[in-house]
């Protein structure tokens, strides 16, 4: 099992806002950056955030990421969801020996 | 603009070898700061992080696959090369090669176009 814990599946509105959390397990969720990625159906995964909320060019500003250390979790919100915005999205963070460790993904279905 | 390619079987019989390539154009894979990774999926499931290698040789291997697991590179092809050696049907998937950005770490900002890989008699 991962040390990345996400939920399994997140439904809402178009429109709307959504949250995804992903709690790390085993370690400091501060110690180390927290990346997300999108995968569409059929497609390689993409990346939305990085260095925890740092936007890559061209990613849109409807995506931001955070870390809250009192839950030892990371964040990724999306606003105004938009139909396009369907897709799996995975954390990925490292672990204590520099090992790159995804979560186990949630799945995002705009109603 | 970077790209990554995947090459390799589609096909591999149980107990024999898995050999992938993965071919970097529009970049050197000899740049600094950068690790060359394998990202593998399974139908149906979530990403799982595979190995990495610099482009001087060193290498990072997940824990659970570090023993089946061989990564190279060759920077005279910019290229570098996957081997996961007594395959079973649970190492059906689709292989993906990334880039890796390691200093500082900022996870794989480019993907190739994933190539799926079927372990079967």
């Amino acid at each position: 099992n991962s040390m990345l814990t996400q939920p399994h599946s997140v439904s809402e509105s178009p429109g709307k806002r959504i949250t995804i959390s992903c709690t790390r397990t085993s370690g400091n969720i501060a110690n180390n950056y927290v990346q997300w990625y999108q995968q569409r159906p059929g497609s390689s995964p993409s990346i939305v955030i990085y260095e925890n909320n740092q936007r890559p060019s061209g990613v849109s500003d409807r995506f931001s990421g955070s870390i809250d250390r009192s839950s030892n979790s990371a964040s990724l919100t999306i606003s105004g969801l938009r139909p396009e915005d369907e897709a799996d999205y995975y954390c990925q963070s490292y672990d204590a020996s520099n090992h790159r460790v995804f979560g186990g993904g949630t799945k995002v279905t705009v109603l | 603009q970077l790209h990554l390619h995947e090459s390799g079987p589609g096909l591999v019989k149980p107990s024999e070898t898995l050999s992938l390539t993965c071919t970097v154009s529009g970049a050197s894979i000899s740049t600094s700061s950068f690790y060359w990774g394998w990202v593998r999926q399974a139908p149906g499931k979530g990403l799982e992080w595979i190995g990495n290698v610099y482009h001087t040789g060193s290498t990072y291997y997940s824990p659970s696959l570090k023993s089946r697991v061989t990564i190279s590179v060759d920077t005279s092809k910019n290229q570098f090369s996957l081997k996961v050696n007594s395959v079973t049907a649970a190492d059906t998937a689709t292989y993906y090669c990334a880039r890796d950005t390691s200093a500082p770490k900022r996870g794989f900002d480019f993907w190739g176009q994933g190539t799926l890989v079927t372990v079967s008699a």
